[in-house]
């Protein structure tokens, strides 16, 4: 079955540090991929998507991610992370010609010190 | 209304119990869709509407879980005999049509004590 797995469960960083956050998917078919966001009580908000074309893909907030589709995988980065970054992150992909279900990975918490 | 509106926020039911979650999508979305987000998991899909009828309903876990959309628009997720396991954030996102621009709810925080 296809699925989504990242790395990271829980990320603790300092305001200013770099982030990186590991996405990887198994299907080898086409896809299109998703970074979501929830911010402690709120709902889920879209990051930034990639459905073709240029790989590298520029989110709101500064956020940016990669995909590598020979590394099945679509990393979500930031240069410099903010305390208002504190939230609970999300990958998920859909796979293309399907219902257009979103398969979510578990999360990542990340948790942005001042 | 701008988004998608999901009621009640928060449903505590006993065991054993019926229960009904609602969930309003922006005007003129075809797409619905239900997810369940456990503890500590990213949300599972459950079912998907495509106007009023249930095009992919592969994520419903057992035939306690129903949902309808009799007029392609308002959504309601029907849990029979409901379980402590089924206790859990119940989502829905709709979209234009099925092309995955998705906006989700808040959701309904279902507790069965």
């Amino acid at each position: 079955a296809q699925s989504v797995s990242q790395h990271n469960h829980h990320v603790i960083l300092s305001e200013a540090a770099s982030l990186e956050l590991g996405c990887n998917y198994s299907y080898g078919g086409t896809v299109n991929l998703f970074w979501y966001v929830q911010y402690p009580g709120q709902h889920l908000q879209l990051l930034l998507k990639y459905f073709s074309g240029d790989p590298l893909v520029k989110g709101i907030k500064g956020f940016e991610a990669e995909f590598i589709k020979s590394k099945f995988s679509f990393n979500l980065r930031k240069p410099s992370v903010q305390w208002s970054d504190t939230a609970e992150y999300f990958c998920a992909v859909v796979i293309k010609g399907n219902t257009g279900k979103l398969i979510f990975g578990q999360g990542t918490t990340l948790q942005v010190k001042p | 209304g701008a988004g998608v509106s999901q009621t009640p926020s928060n449903k505590v039911t006993e065991k054993g119990k019926y229960v009904e979650l609602r969930c309003d999508p922006i005007s003129g979305h075809t797409a619905l869709y239900w997810y369940r987000q456990s503890l500590g998991q990213g949300p599972e899909f459950l079912i998907y509407f495509q106007g009023t009828g249930a095009a992919d309903d592969s994520g419903l876990p057992n035939d306690r879980f129903f949902a309808v959309r009799p007029e392609g628009s308002v959504s309601t997720l029907k849990i029979q005999r409901t379980e402590r396991g089924d206790s859990a954030v119940y989502l829905c996102a709709s979209s234009p049509d099925n092309n995955y621009g998705y906006t989700f709810g808040s959701g309904t925080r279902l507790t069965v004590v």
